[in-house]
């Protein structure tokens, strides 16, 4: 079964802490692995998208890894902000045309001051 | 990137009326759309395919005739929640994407719709 899994569920960090997102999932043809941020009543923005042959993706101070053997990707967060509060999403494409998504149940970020 | 906006950001209903959201492409002529559903602190549910010029392409469990799509242009997608009820209550979002699976074929999601059914 095609699943997507991301932990911890919820985390709160300091203002200024780093922290690390991790997902697995088991989807297969694997195409890509893309990580989202959805702020709070918004849509889905994109953070990073990796293929299989890419280990590792930054944009900014988001810093994706990606392992295809073990079939595992982390987000990291360097020098946390308050605007970083919200939910990070991993998402997984099977090698097909379809346009189909596969959606982890996302990782809700508070950062406090 | 390419921007998707929805149209309305949020509505409010009552029970057995019809709603209908909006959503358009506005700088990437999207051939394929898709339509997803969020409720409160769960991730995002694909419900359907939206082709343009042709039927759209429901997943398994999402009523045809409930959630009617038309893709009539190729910026824009129309979502209509008939006879709606209280459990219909939802985040609705869509995104566009030409093409999927391959890199560089981004998906750009619009910023939902939040719909109350009262």
């Amino acid at each position: 079964k095609n699943q997507v899994e991301q932990s911890p569920q919820s985390l709160i960090i300091l203002e200024g802490k780093n922290c690390t997102l991790q997902c697995n999932y088991t989807v297969s043809p694997f195409s890509n692995l893309r990580w989202y941020k959805q702020d709070t009543g918004r849509g889905p923005v994109s953070l990073t998208i990796m293929t299989f042959s890419e280990n590792t993706k930054s944009n900014g101070r988001y810093t994706a890894t990606l392992d295809a053997d073990t079939k595992q990707s982390s987000l990291h967060i360097t020098a946390s902000q308050l605007s970083d509060s919200a939910s990070y999403i991993c998402v997984v494409s099977r090698s097909s045309n379809t346009g189909k998504l596969i959606f982890g149940q996302g990782t809700t970020l508070q950062v406090k001051p | 990137g390419a921007v998707v906006s929805q149209h309305p950001s949020w509505v409010i209903c009552k029970s057995g009326t019809s709603v209908k959201i909006e959503c358009r492409s506005l700088d990437f002529q999207a051939t394929t759309m898709f339509w997803y559903r969020q409720f409160p602190k769960q991730s995002l549910m694909l419900m359907a395919t939206s082709n343009e010029g042709s039927k759209a392409t429901y997943e398994q469990g999402v009523e045809k005739d409930k959630f009617l799509i038309n893709h009539a242009s190729l910026t824009l997608s129309t979502l209509t929640v008939t006879s709606a009820h209280p459990e219909d209550s939802s985040f609705y979002i869509c995104s566009n994407g030409a093409l999927s699976g391959r890199v560089g074929d981004e998906q750009y999601f619009g910023p939902g719709t939040r719909l109350t059914v009262t």
